[in-house]
């Protein structure tokens, strides 16, 4: 299965800065991924779809002027978190697929905290 | 749209027994994946068990099994032999096959307890 590393795992910053988390496809080429956020006791609620070499799509209700996303290649997508506030604290998660009758690799998460 | 419902927010377990998860499923879609992912208070999200659509018998996976009822639209997760580390959050998921690389739809999910 493919295995997808997401980095940083653990991020505190401050009100107003942006933070970037990156995603990586470590052992397939991976055209699509998706961003999921999820609020303490939540489900995961998709965000946007990452498409490399072209715009994400968002979700209604997620800002894309907010949350940045970049897919510059097959094996890396990162989400930016711009002028973070305390309302962005959440738990933040790619995923990929490479076939469409097999789960879904997630990577592992990223727990964000804004002070 | 596709729709996933848990009705369970909490569940408890004695330790050794089986306990059994429910996920109700709404698509339109004729061929779709029903999936069940297990998440520890670290966050990863660990996947325990797939069923297709069209697959005629109920997947098994180790302790896991899924009690799949296409007419009634349910996909229960069966786990046997409860153990204290199956304590975790339990989601099921669902997408369909015929759209290209599409995301998973959640439900809400369960909280499992395992007691001793």
């Amino acid at each position: 299965g493919a295995v997808v590393s997401q980095h940083p795992s653990r991020v505190i910053c401050k009100s107003g800065t942006s933070v970037k988390i990156e995603c990586r496809s470590l052992d397939f080429q991976a055209t699509t991924m998706f961003w999921y956020r999820q609020f303490p006791k939540q489900s995961l609620m998709l965000m946007a779809t990452s498409n490399e070499g072209s715009k994400a799509t968002y979700e209604q209700g997620v800002e894309k002027d907010k949350f940045l996303i970049n897919h510059a290649s097959l094996t890396l997508s990162t989400l930016t978190v711009t002028s973070a506030h305390p309302e962005d604290s959440s738990f933040y998660i790619c995923s990929v697929t490479d076939r469409v009758d097999t789960e879904a690799f997630f990577g592992q998460g990223t727990r964000l905290t804004v002070v | 749209a596709q729709k996933i419902t848990q009705t369970q927010p909490g569940m408890f377990v004695q330790e050794k027994e089986a306990v059994t998860l429910d996920c109700t499923y709404d698509t339109s879609d004729q061929s779709y994946g029903l999936f069940w992912y297990k998440q520890p208070s670290s966050g990863e999200m660990i996947f325990l068990i797939y069923q297709g659509s069209y697959d005629e018998q109920n997947a098994t996976e180790g302790r896991y099994s899924l009690n799949f009822q296409k007419a009634r639209k349910s996909a229960n997760l069966v786990i046997s032999a409860s153990q204290l580390g199956d304590s975790a959050m339990y989601f099921c998921a669902m997408r369909d096959h015929h759209s290209g690389n599409t995301p998973l739809v959640f439900g809400k999910g369960t909280r499992l307890s395992v007691i001793a």
